[in-house]
């Protein structure tokens, strides 16, 4: 079973307009992480924001904030006021906490915000 | 804002040649990693290193591959013999903790092989 997935291969949006990119995880650790990456053209992955498996709250980073649904084993991407800078290759990311050592990256989200 | 760095950015080689590709981790991170992204594709781990040994590693990690650390600052990834699937996107990335925390990624080298 896949660890992570992200079933929108291709998103678009309206500049100024929120967009919710979809993750899926699959885990039996009751202690893990979530993690959001961004891969602009240039190629290089940029961190977004994190998400504990025991946190309460669901996490925010300006722009950036994480829906986290345990029960259903969701970590949504959600972008407020997108921006033409936010077109990019959007990871979802899965850490195990006993283990801990290898990430799990999805397959990836194509966003294009469209002007 | 203290970062990972790769070299080289790009690299082309032949078939069967042997290739080193470098990082310099951020200095007070313990855990250091090399995933690679062929072209289109997700992001896939190859290994991990703690304490001057591999942790983790995936299958992809077969005996062509090997790491060190050979100063305390420099991290390497060499392939001693390239096949033309090698050719991809080589990320190192480091972590404070192997925990929590997120991986900091270098820009990333690219290989090809010809």
């Amino acid at each position: 079973a896949q660890k992570i997935t992200q079933t929108q291969p291709g998103m678009f949006v309206q500049e100024k307009e929120a967009v919710t990119l979809d993750c899926t995880y699959d885990t039996s650790d009751p202690s893990y992480g979530l993690f959001w990456y961004k891969q602009p053209s240039s190629g290089e992955m940029i961190f977004l924001i994190y998400q504990g498996s025991y946190d309460q709250q669901n996490a925010t980073e300006g722009r950036y904030s994480l829906n986290f649904q345990k029960a259903r084993k969701s970590a949504n991407l959600v972008i407020s006021a997108s921006q033409l800078g936010d077109s990019a290759m959007y990871f979802c990311a899965m850490r195990e906490g006993n283990t801990g050592n290898q990430f799990y990256f999805g397959t990836g989200t194509s966003l294009t915000v469209i002007p | 804002e203290p970062e990972v760095t790769q070299t080289p950015s790009h690299q082309v080689t032949q078939m069967g040649q042997e290739v080193i590709l470098r990082c310099v981790p951020i200095s007070n991170h313990l855990y250091f990693y090399w995933y690679r992204q062929i072209l289109g594709q997700k992001v896939e781990f190859l290994v991990s290193f703690y304490n001057n040994e591999i942790s983790e590693k995936s299958e992809i990690f077969d005996d062509q591959f090997s790491v060190e650390r050979p100063d305390g600052s420099n991290f390497t990834l060499k392939i001693r013999s390239t096949k033309l699937e090698d050719s991809a996107m080589y990320f190192c990335a480091s972590s404070v903790s192997s925990l929590t925390g997120e991986l900091f990624f270098g820009e990333g080298s690219r290989l090809t092989v010809l």
